[in-house]
């Protein structure tokens, strides 16, 4: 089974300050998925990353995608109160039915002032 | 923005029960999708569904479960006797069906079996 790991699980961040969530999944895929979910909310579609190198940004989120090294990151530039949510990637793999995704736990992410 | 509907948003039941988990989801889309997420586990795939057939299942998706879209419309997930193990939120999702799309998630549904 695919297996896909986040880090950090808990991510907590003064407002302001950059860092990255990091997602690795264990076999071949071309398709990655980031998601937002606020407490007792839907899951928010924020990228979708088609191929090797494919970089999106929105905002102070930019997402990148590695398929080598099977990787993708989100980097948060200069956080506010509102990025505060649960973060998920989600990993499409290679062959399986389009819309059958594994995710990862989450990243839970708090920025405070 | 055109969003995946569930209802109802919170159900409880009594074990060995049927629930039927309903969704409406966006209206152009032909993909169609229930995934859960055990409290404090990952989200997991339960079922897709395209062409009023299943397209693929997970080890999940066992003979308990079972998925109808009944008049075009909606689209339900029915658990036949409900164990204690099935409580978890159940997200309904659905596609329209291009390369690289998103996949539009409902709000959700808390299942608590007792």
């Amino acid at each position: 089974e695919l297996k896909v790991e986040q880090n950090p699980l808990f991510l907590s961040m003064q407002e302001g300050k950059n860092y990255t969530i990091y997602c690795n999944y264990s076999t071949t895929s071309d398709r990655l998925y980031w998601y937002r979910q606020d407490p007792g909310k839907s899951l928010e579609s924020l990228f979708v990353l088609l191929s090797n190198g494919a970089v999106k940004q929105e905002g102070r989120l930019m997402a990148s995608l590695d398929t080598k090294a099977r990787l993708s990151t989100l980097h948060i530039t200069a956080a506010v109160h509102d990025l505060s949510a649960t973060y998920f990637c989600a990993v499409q793999a290679r062959g399986s039915t389009l819309g059958r995704l594994y995710f990862g736990r989450g990243t839970q992410l708090t920025v405070w002032p | 923005e055109p969003e995946v509907t569930q209802t109802p948003s919170h159900q409880v039941t009594q074990m060995g029960q049927e629930v039927i988990l309903r969704c409406v989801p966006i209206s152009n889309h032909l993909y169609f999708y229930w995934y859960r997420q055990i409290l404090g586990q990952k989200v997991e795939f339960l079922v897709s569904f395209y062409n009023n057939e299943i397209s693929e299942k997970s080890e999940i998706f066992d003979d308990q479960f079972s998925v109808e879209r009944p008049d075009g419309s909606n689209f339900t997930l029915k658990i036949r006797s409900t164990k204690l193990e099935d409580s978890a939120m159940y997200f309904c999702a659905s596609r329209y069906g291009g390369e690289g799309e998103k996949l539009f998630f409902g709000s959700g549904t808390q299942l608590s079996v007792l």
